[in-house]
């Protein structure tokens, strides 16, 4: 079975600065890693995923996260968040036959000015 | 752009009731799941659906039950709603094929049961 562990609940930071949403991952098998964002009010929507080939991923928005294999990790990072980022992110983890994903508890992005 | 749809958005209902939480989707997919969020906690799928006439329980245990009669149409019934199922509910669909990176989620509903 695979899980996720997002250290950071809430993440505050300014306007402009640079932000990294940290997630680690369990599993004996291969997997196929995503980060989902929520915005108030919204239902979730894809921000990148991982299958295989680069372990450097980028996604929409400017966010982009890197597979490593030996750390089990799959670390959000974005060098200059907006206002409008403000959002609660997931990161997910299913195994390569992809019967159902694993969500982490999620860690929400406050941005102030 | 998701073309999935959650109804009702929000629902406040008295313990005892029997409530039908709607979930249907456009784009033609056959997988469909059931997902249930509490606020700091991990997303936990409680039901999903391979196709018409096919619906299983997730890692979840959850006393509601689903119906796939429709490939479109994957409502969510609680015969009998207590506070315990006070919850943010979840709808997803995903596009067929072998590997199905892709889920489309709904709005949600928030479900508060006095």
């Amino acid at each position: 079975a695979q899980s996720v562990t997002q250290l950071d609940s809430q993440v505050p930071v300014f306007e402009e600065a640079p932000v990294e949403l940290r997630c680690n991952y369990s599993s004996s098998v291969s997997v196929y890693l995503f980060w989902y964002v929520q915005y108030p009010n919204q239902g979730l929507q894809l921000l990148l995923k991982y299958l295989s080939g680069s372990t450097l991923v980028k996604g929409i928005n400017g966010f982009e996260a890197e597979f490593n294999k030996s750390q089990t990790s799959f670390h959000l990072r974005k060098p200059s968040v907006h206002i409008s980022d403000t959002a609660e992110y997931f990161c997910a983890v299913s195994n390569t036959g992809f019967q159902k994903l694993v969500f982490g508890t999620g860690t929400r992005l406050l941005v102030s000015p | 752009e998701a073309d999935i749809y959650q109804t009702p958005r929000y629902l406040v209902i008295g313990t005892g009731k029997k409530i039908t939480l709607e979930c249907s989707q456009t784009m033609g997919h056959d997988k469909m799941y059931w997902y249930q969020q509490d606020p700091g906690m991990e997303l936990h799928l409680i039901h999903y659906s391979y196709g018409v006439n096919s619906t299983e329980k997730g890692d979840l245990s959850s006393e509601s039950t689903v119906s796939r009669i429709r490939t479109e149409h994957f409502p969510l019934t609680l015969e009998s709603a207590r506070p315990s199922h006070t919850s943010q509910y979840l709808c997803a669909s995903s596009e067929p094929g072998r590997v199905n990176e892709k889920l489309f989620f709904g709005s949600g509903t928030q479900l508060s049961v006095l």
